[in-house]
């Protein structure tokens, strides 16, 4: 079956500081990948999206690059912020639909920024 | 705008006592989910709807019961028979199965806590 591991965390950083969060995954055929982030006391907000090999997904300062010969997906922002304080969840889905579009999660990384 | 709503956002619930939590979207998406989060954990898939009167059990079905009436909407019930149903919940959809790269639109959550 399909499945996802994040690099475990907690992972607390400076303001400014690089930012890496692992993530691996195992699956058939080709899946898309997604990086979630979810703020405190909230749901799951979609952060970038990748559909193919090589594709890189980017939104507000995150990127992460789909590749498919070392089966990753990780998330990186050059400089972080206090507001990027949250939790972050690496998913798939099913290429093809034949799982009928389940989304598989890692067990997701909190990330904390000081000022 | 549209969007997914769930409600209550914060439920209390006495031991034995079933409760229902609401979920409604206005994306015009086929297809609607269910999740459960506990602390440091991710996202475990309670049931899956595809189309209206057509729902499937996902991985921790047990002790809870949905129904999809309608398109918009599709509420959970947490029944007396869950032994630990303190968590939160959240609900999403999609366009639909083979549509789009997959990913899911998630509503704000609910928070249940059983006394």
């Amino acid at each position: 079956g399909n499945s996802v591991t994040q690099m475990e965390g907690p992972v607390t950083l400076s303001e400014e500081a690089f930012l890496t969060i692992n993530c691996t995954y195992t699956a058939t055929g080709y899946p898309s990948l997604f990086w979630y982030v979810q703020y405190p006391g909230e749901g799951l907000q979609l952060l970038l999206k990748a559909t193919k090999a090589d594709d890189k997904g980017s939104n507000k300062g995150f990127e992460a690059t789909y590749r498919k010969e070392t089966t990753s997906f990780h998330l990186e922002k050059g400089s972080v912020q206090v507001s990027d304080s949250a939790v972050y969840f690496c998913a798939l889905s099913d290429a093809g639909g034949t799982s009928y579009g389940k989304l598989t999660f890692g067990q997701g990384t909190i990330l904390t920024v000081h000022p | 705008d549209g969007g997914i709503t769930q409600s209550p956002k914060y439920l209390f619930r006495k031991e034995g006592q079933n409760v229902t939590l609401s979920c409604e979207q206005n994306l015009n998406h086929d297809a609607m989910y269910w999740y459960r989060q506990d602390p440091g954990q991710g996202l475990r898939l309670i049931y899956y709807s595809q189309i209206v009167n057509d729902f499937q059990k996902g991985d921790i079905a047990e002790g809870y019961s949905v129904s999809r009436e309608k398109k918009e909407s599709f509420p959970l019930t947490v029944t007396s028979a869950q032994k630990n149903p303190t968590a939160f919940y959240l609900c999403a959809s999609r366009l639909g199965e083979g549509i789009g790269p997959g990913e899911l639109f998630f509503g704000e959550g609910s928070r249940l806590t059983v006394l």
